[in-house]
């Protein structure tokens, strides 16, 4: 596709289920970045990969989290046993360089 | 360590006014330097973008910003703001090529009024 795509792009669960997050990056770029955006403030990183490794997962909250990318392409951003406090917009990027591209996020909204 | 602040949280200019929002940035060697802004329910949008050459960078939708070394500073401006720019702003610095973090500063909101 022209950009970052991410699904759902809303997510409500109750307290204590799992939920998958899914991010498709630009066609050709091999850097992907999940961030998050809690109400009113500003990004927080989580983790980014360089094809399908990554390197920097210092912005992992808890072992709660965990992310995949298959193939060079898509990313999943796992949560287990979700809880109010990870209620946020969920952020992916992409990039073949230096510059960022986002994609429009994931509302995820712990009942 | 790299960081960004952005001394405003919150802006607000009336219609028709310039523009300028700070954005002061640590990093100990050039830095890349971009501005993004995220309008209420969407995802960020690259506004401009410094990585070397001419200190002033011209953007989209009317933005520009300066690059200024010795206040390490990348401050964005416009000379007439629209109401269609009451959005967040985000400064952001990166360094490195290829994948890398990106350090995002706290946004400021920018509010404006008829």
């Amino acid at each position: 596709g022209a950009g970052v795509s991410q699904s759902p792009s809303n997510k409500v669960t109750e307290k204590g289920k799992d939920v998958e997050l899914r991010c498709d990056p630009i066609s050709g770029h091999t850097a992907l970045y999940w961030y998050r955006q809690s109400l009113g403030q500003g990004l927080e990183f989580l983790i980014y990969f360089q094809g399908n490794s990554a390197p920097d997962k210092s912005g992992l909250p808890s072992d709660r989290f965990s992310a995949e990318r298959t193939g060079g392409s898509v990313s999943t951003l796992t949560i287990q046993r979700t809880q109010q406090e990870d209620s946020a917009v969920y952020l992916c990027a992409s990039s073949l360089e230096v510059t960022q591209y986002f994609g429009p996020g994931t509302r995820l909204t712990v009942l | 360590a790299q960081s960004v602040t952005q001394p405003d949280i919150h802006i607000t200019v009336s219609e028709g006014a310039s523009l300028e929002l700070r954005c002061n940035y640590s990093y100990g060697a050039t830095p890349y330097l971009f501005w993004y802004v995220q309008s209420p329910g969407q995802g960020l949008q690259l506004l401009l973008k410094y990585f070397s050459g001419d200190t002033l960078v011209q953007g989209i939708k009317g933005f520009e910003a300066e690059f200024k070394r010795s206040q390490s500073s990348f401050n964005l401006r416009k000379p007439s703001v629209h109401w269609s720019d009451a959005a967040e702003y985000f400064c952001a610095v990166g360094a490195g090529t290829g994948g890398f973090k990106t350090i995002f500063g706290a946004g400021t909101r920018l509010f404006v009024k008829a």
